[in-house]
């Protein structure tokens, strides 16, 4: 049983429109982490949560972690092909322990 | 910004052959964590290890063994390798007690034949 999943898998939008990606949980983290990957690449960081309903804005990207701290989401706005990319969420739960990542969105954004 | 140093960044093994990765953690971290990521796969969670001690142990197999040394770099070493070893193998570091933010570097791609 996946402990966090991410949704959608898989999104294509055009140029210009907003999409939003969900990470949920049914346990309690006391960070979650979104990353951006490249093929063969390292996750590259984009934000940290920790505080229930925190909200982060990164530019053109709003990030927000649930109240229960059980999920979070990722908000594009007006989206561009540069933003094409695979998006990660992942959970931690104390200091020096593994990230539970969520499968993963793999955002396609057309010109 | 420094970052987390991988080396080498491709390695080509024979089956059985033994293989020693290298993670050099950001500047002031104390923590580092080592993940396989296979094609298609999130990063499973091998190792982790905080001031030299093994903090948390997830699936790594028996054959792989890892350490973290005085100067906080750390090495994964795995031994008898096998086809199914074959994947990305990306180091994380993080500050104790920062967010506990991981920062992941660029990853070694091990292929065995």
């Amino acid at each position: 049983t996946q402990l966090l999943e991410q949704s959608p898998q898989f999104l294509s939008i055009q140029e210009g429109e907003n999409l939003t990606v969900y990470c949920n949980s049914s346990s309690v983290f006391s960070s979650l982490q979104w990353y951006r990957q490249e093929p063969g690449e390292g996750p590259v960081l984009l934000v940290t949560v920790v505080t229930g309903g925190e909200v982060k804005k990164l530019k053109r990207l709003t990030f927000q972690f649930g109240d229960a701290r059980k999920d979070s989401s990722l908000h594009i706005t007006a989206a561009q092909p540069g933003d094409t990319g695979l998006y990660l969420c992942a959970g931690g739960k104390a200091a020096g322990n593994k990230l539970t990542f969520g499968g993963g969105t793999r955002v396609l954004v057309k010109p | 910004a420094a970052g987390v140093i991988q080396s080498p960044r491709h390695l080509i093994k024979e089956k059985r052959e033994t293989a020693t990765l290298k993670c050099y953690p950001i500047p002031r971290h104390d923590t580092v964590y080592w993940y396989q990521q296979g094609p298609g796969q999130d990063p499973q969670f091998l190792i982790s290890f905080y001031e030299k001690m093994q903090s948390d142990k997830g699936s790594i197999p028996d054959r792989f063994s890892a350490q973290q040394f005085s100067d906080y770099h750390s090495e994964l070493n795995m031994s008898s390798l096998e086809l199914g070893d074959s994947a990305l193998y990306f180091c994380a570091s993080s500050a104790r007690g920062v967010q506990e933010t991981q920062y992941f570097g660029p990853g070694t791609r091990l292929l065995v034949l």
